[in-house]
């Protein structure tokens, strides 16, 4: 069955350092990796959006990489903030039903 | 705000009660899904409407569950004969239906089940 594995240690980072996230993920061949964000205590909020036929994307301070060869998706958020604390999740699908990971926690320190 | 609501937030039951939850998606979304999140673990997908018609039932979604989307609009999570084990998060989304695949789904602030 499909497995999704994101790090499974929180990160905690220095603010103004590069938080970097992983996204594993085996029997499964996604044509569209989605990052959300999500709070405590509330639903996940929508990122970064990107294709199977797409290397990187970038959206403000925020990065992804999709290799499809390895299965793995790189999230980056560059200059962090203490306001980008957060778990971030990845979800996989190939048409409308997503498939999440567990989320890493990030912390940001000031 | 997403432009997603859900009613109610909270809400805490006795085991073998009934109870029902509402969404209310952003207006121009034909599509709607439902889903459970448990502490530390991601949402799990439990069920998808497109307009009113429910085109997909995980097996997650035993027979005390049913979902319905009267007329495209608003959609109904009814849990019957509650168990401690549906004790979770209930998180509706809402999204445009895009030619070839998915694309952003607008999350509510979910309703957080516990059944006694």
């Amino acid at each position: 069955s499909q497995k999704i594995e994101q790090n499974s240690e929180a990160l905690n980072i220095q603010e103004g350092k590069t938080a970097t996230l992983t996204c594993n993920y085996t029997n499964y061949s996604p044509a569209y990796l989605q990052w959300y964000r999500q709070d405590p205590g509330r639903g996940p909020v929508f990122l970064l959006l990107i294709r199977e036929n797409e290397k990187e994307k970038r959206k403000e301070r925020l990065k992804v990489t999709f290799d499809t060869t390895l299965k793995q998706s790189l999230f980056h958020i560059t200059a962090s903030q203490p306001a980008d604390s957060a778990t971030y999740l990845c979800a996989l699908s190939n048409d409308y039903k997503l498939s999440f990971g567990a989320g890493t926690t990030v912390t940001v320190r000031a | 705000d997403t432009g997603v609501s859900q009613d109610p937030r909270h809400k805490i039951t006795k085991r073998g009660q009934n109870v029902t939850f509402r969404c209310d998606p952003i207006s121009e979304h034909n599509r709607l899904y439902w889903y459970r999140q448990t502490l530390g673990q991601g949402p799990e997908f439990l069920t998808y409407f497109q307009n009113e018609a429910q085109l997909e039932k995980s097996r997650l979604l035993s027979d005390r569950f049913s979902a319905e989307r009267p007329k495209g609009s608003f959609s109904t999570l009814e849990i019957q004969r509650t168990e401690q084990g549906d004790s979770a998060m209930y998180l509706c989304a809402s999204s445009l239906g895009l030619a070839g695949g998915a694309g952003e789904q607008f999350f509510g602030p979910g309703t957080r089940l516990t059944v006694l």
